[in-house]
């Protein structure tokens, strides 16, 4: 019954390694989000993408870009990790829906746990 | 975006009721409360919606207020799996492409 995919539960890397998370959902849904979750700082938006192949920045994009190839797949890239980068990353999806996007709810994936060396 | 305030955390004895608050006060005509939780070393999952009416599911209550500038998710009963950092976020009805914003939510305590 699992909706939203991340390949990795744990991941650990070095300084300046290119880092891919990936994402995969099956709910046929438009939007697809990577979210970061630092102790203190809550959940920050990094980027989102309502359709294939459009992306939004988020709240804290620098350091990170985004690929959606494929509507069920968005994934998070660091070119060149860095310690600070060291954190809990969400993906999530939720419907667009038509006027009433408001109440399409967000399904979040378990998490990928990034350890920058 | 309009914000939402929570208090830090709250406490809650096994099998009580539970009454989590969110103060919304900005809140537009279009905006939909949500509720989401986050279980300890998981991702968030949804726990309930709503615009205006008070809305019921298997899991908890939504009570909103009148002016809908406040809103209470109630917990019936709560169990010690109900300890979690609780969000309570708007979400525009009418922006396709809007953001969930997440502040830093309430985290509740179960006590035995």
């Amino acid at each position: 019954d699992v909706k939203v995919t991340q390949s990795s539960r744990y991941l650990v890397k070095r300084t300046g390694e290119k880092v891919f998370l990936e994402c995969v959902q099956d709910m046929d849904h438009e939007n697809m989000f990577w979210y970061r979750q630092d102790p203190g700082l809550g959940l920050r938006l990094i980027y989102f993408s309502y359709d294939v192949k459009m992306k939004e920045k988020g709240d804290i994009p620098e350091g990170y870009s985004v690929s959606r190839e494929k509507k069920e797949r968005f994934s998070l890239i660091l070119e060149s990790a860095s310690t600070n980068q060291t954190s809990m990353y969400l993906c999530a999806s939720s419907l667009v829906g038509t006027g009433i996007s408001g109440a399409n709810v967000l399904t979040f994936g378990a998490g990928s746990r990034l350890t920058v060396l | 975006d309009a914000k939402t305030t929570q208090p830090n955390s709250m406490e809650s004895n096994e099998e009580e009721p539970v009454h989590l608050p969110c103060n919304h006060s900005t809140i537009s005509g279009t905006d939909y409360i949500h509720w989401y939780r986050q279980l300890p070393s998981q991702g968030p999952e949804y726990v309930i919606h709503g615009l205006t009416s008070n809305v019921n599911n298997r899991m908890a209550s939504l009570a909103i207020a009148e002016d809908r500038k406040s809103s209470t998710l109630i917990l019936h009963r709560a169990t010690l799996r109900d300890a979690a950092v609780y969000y309570c976020i708007l979400r525009d009805g009418l922006n396709y492409g809007q953001n969930f914003v997440f502040g830093p939510g309430t985290r509740l305590s179960v006590l035995p």
